[in-house]
């Protein structure tokens, strides 16, 4: 079965340092590939996404994301985080238009001054 | 371009009863999905419809329906509520045709309460 596994529940970064979040996917077609972020009581907003070419992609608020074919892999990393980046990350897959973006559990970032 | 917006924000209902929510999707958007959040079980993808036909379906009971008007509003109804159905409902939109079809923008959820 398809699956999403971000294996920190939990990461707490330094104001300032960098931050990297883990994503990795099962099947063997490579999906299309996305990073949500959940702030506390709203939706979630799509911070960048890759669907083919260059593997590393850019997103809003300074995120980028690197997809290793070999690894199945998207992680989500930002140089410097700021305390306002505290929330909860979402890598997600999907395999066709129109069906179900499949989540992960999520990882809850905490920054620390 | 206003986003997807989701009515009411908040509910409180009793066991038993049944519920309507309503979803407006970004202006152009045609395919709407609906997505339940718990913290036990995370994102769970609900259905999808798009030109008011479901287009997939999760694995959800026969209570949990919905269905999708000509103006790509749609509203998703659970019926005999069951303390289980306490969670964050969220409704996604996208485009339809070529890659942005694959972007779903989601709006800020109604949290449901059964009691």
């Amino acid at each position: 079965a398809q699956s999403v596994t971000q294996p920190d529940i939990h990461i707490t970064v330094s104001e300032g340092a960098s931050l990297e979040l883990r994503c990795n996917y099962s099947y063997g077609a490579t999906p299309y590939l996305f990073w949500y972020v959940q702030s506390p009581g709203q939706g979630l907003q799509l911070l960048l996404k890759y669907f083919s070419g260059d593997t590393l992609v850019q997103g809003i608020k300074g995120f980028e994301a690197e997809f290793k074919r070999s690894q199945s892999s998207f992680n989500l990393r930002k140089p410097s985080v700021h305390w306002s980046d505290a929330a909860e990350y979402f890598c997600a897959v999907l395999y066709q238009a129109g069906t179900a973006l499949i989540f992960g559990k999520g990882t809850t970032l905490s920054v620390s001054s | 371009k206003a986003g997807v917006t989701q009515t009411p924000r908040y509910l409180i209902k009793t066991r038993g009863q049944q519920v309507t929510l309503s979803c407006s999707p970004i202006s152009g958007h045609r395919s709407v999905s609906w997505y339940q959040q718990t913290p036990g079980q995370g994102l769970q993808f609900l259905f999808e419809y798009f030109s008011e036909t479901q287009r997939n379906k999760g694995n959800f009971p026969g209570r949990f329906s919905g269905r999708q008007f000509s103006n790509s509003r749609s509203e998703m109804n659970v019926s005999t509520l069951e303390l289980g159905d306490s969670a964050l409902y969220l409704c996604a939109s996208s485009l339809d045709g070529g890659t942005v079809a694959y972007e779903q923008y989601f709006g800020p959820g109604t949290r449901l309460t059964v009691t």
